[in-house]
């Protein structure tokens, strides 16, 4: 079973407008982190938030916030004013395990184009 | 935070041959990890090295095609061994867990096998 499910495959938003990727996630961990990584056409990994599983408050990071909802199983990214230049791959990716054991899965990945 | 040099940065391969892919960390870390990306793809975890111990592979790999060594804390290698046209994918090391809060990558292995 997926671990890290991204259902959008592919998203396209007007420039400066908000946008939302969905990522939802599976485990009977009670301590684990999610996080958002941008992978531009250059390959690299690009981290952008960060939110632990007992973070009371949704992460924020300058235009990315996370938008959290524990009972959901859910982690969405929310790029707020889009720019040219978030059009890339998005990686939900989830970290679980405890100490000594840790393991970070990625999801399938969304590809953002931002329209000018 | 974590700086990690990966090299070869590129490599093209003949069928049937191994090619070692190094990856050194500017800081020790406990815990590194080897990704595979296959072409438009994610990342699929190959394994985890740490210290001291054996690799730890994940499901559909195996030590005899991707052996890695760790032989210090801030040092790992990935070997990719006898190698067919379906190995050809960037191959990312990676460090997190304790003490890390996310996951640092290097630039990446973009490997061709002819």
């Amino acid at each position: 079973a997926q671990k890290i499910t991204q259902t959008q495959p592919g998203m396209f938003v007007q420039e400066k407008e908000a946008v939302t990727l969905d990522c939802t996630y599976d485990t009977s961990d009670p301590s684990y982190g999610l996080f958002w990584y941008k992978q531009p056409s250059s390959g690299e990994m690009i981290f952008l938030i960060y939110q632990g599983s007992y973070d009371q408050q949704n992460a924020t990071e300058g235009r990315y916030s996370l938008n959290f909802q524990k009972a959901r199983k859910s982690a969405n990214l929310v790029i707020s004013a889009s720019q040219l230049g978030d059009s890339a791959m998005y990686f939900c990716a989830m970290r679980e395990g405890g100490s000594g054991t840790y393991k970070y899965i990625f999801g399938t990945g969304t590809r953002l184009k931002v329209l000018a | 935070s974590a700086v990690i040099s990966q090299k070869p940065s590129r490599d093209i391969c003949q069928r049937g041959t191994s090619l070692t892919i190094q990856c050194q960390v500017d800081s020790q870390v406990t815990m590194m990890f080897w990704y595979r990306q296959q072409p438009g793809q994610s990342l699929t975890l190959i394994a985890t090295a740490n210290q001291g111990s054996e690799a730890t592979y994940e499901s559909g790999f195996v030590i005899d095609k991707f052996p890695i060594s760790r032989p210090n804390l801030t040092f790992s290698t990935l070997t990719v061994s006898n190698m067919s046209p379906e190995d050809s994918s960037i191959y990312l090391c990676s460090v997190g867990g304790t003490g890390f809060e996310k996951l640092f990558f290097g630039s990446g292995t973009q490997l061709s096998v002819l």
